[in-house]
């Protein structure tokens, strides 16, 4: 389909394990969001993409969360060292334009990767 | 991190009737946007506000911008099995980045 994809849509993990969460977007969409969704909770922004540049990246909980986006499409968020504590479902959203143009603004989300952390 | 508080935390009602939720928050934003989410899925926008004081409706779904900047109702009319979910408020700010910051959701369940 034409939607955001992500994957995997599930992974396990050890604790201590580093993990890549890859995210497609929508062909052609500027701006790229990762969001982390604990249990139960709304979703938290973690960082934002404008094509390749990363213009946000005060969400990430600590440096142990890297994400990158290098020809300004697909984007990977990686996590190392992962804690108990990551466990999450991981949300990658994109839209049209970055530039407030409300029109533009509509974030479309993928699916999400629910990572658990044993 | 930040989360808009929303209320109530879940709801059970009969088929046919009308559901309300709202949102508040302690900073402005200058767009307000519903979403809902349902298993395994990511949410998907409902409804979105531009301008405070604004109504705007999606079939059974009306929704409310107040004029504070601050908060916003939604109201689902005459509910249906297929309304099941998580509701969730988001405030945007499009002059810092268009994150959106999330309320903790809304757990509709309908009864037939």
């Amino acid at each position: 389909g034409a939607g955001v994809s992500q994957s995997p849509r599930y992974k396990v993990a050890k604790r201590g394990q580093d993990v890549a969460l890859r995210c497609d977007p929508i062909s052609g969409h500027v701006s790229l969001f990762w969001y982390q969704q604990a249990l139960g909770q709304g979703p938290e922004f973690l960082t934002y993409f404008q094509n390749e540049a990363q213009l946000d990246k005060s969400g990430l909980p600590s440096d142990r969360f890297f994400a990158e986006r290098p020809e300004g499409s697909v984007s990977t968020l990686k996590i190392q060292r992962t804690q108990q504590e990551d466990s999450a479902v991981y949300l990658c959203a994109s839209s049209l334009s970055g530039e407030g143009r409300r029109l533009y603004n509509e974030q479309f989300f993928g699916p999400g990767t629910r990572l658990t952390v044993l | 991190g930040q989360q808009l508080n929303q209320s109530p935390q879940s709801m059970f009602i009969q088929e046919g009737e009308d559901v309300s939720m709202n949102c508040t928050s302690s900073s402005i934003f200058n767009t307000w946007l519903w979403y809902k989410q349902d298993p395994g899925e990511g949410p998907v926008l409902l409804i979105a506000l531009y301008k405070a004081g604004e109504l705007t409706s999606n079939g059974r779904l009306t929704a409310q911008f107040g004029i504070t900047r601050k908060d916003s109702f939604l109201n689902i009319s005459a509910s249906i099995p297929s309304d099941v979910g998580i509701y969730f408020c988001a405030g945007q700010d499009n002059n810092a980045g268009n994150m959106l910051t999330f309320g903790g959701g809304t757990r509709l369940m309908v009864k037939p």
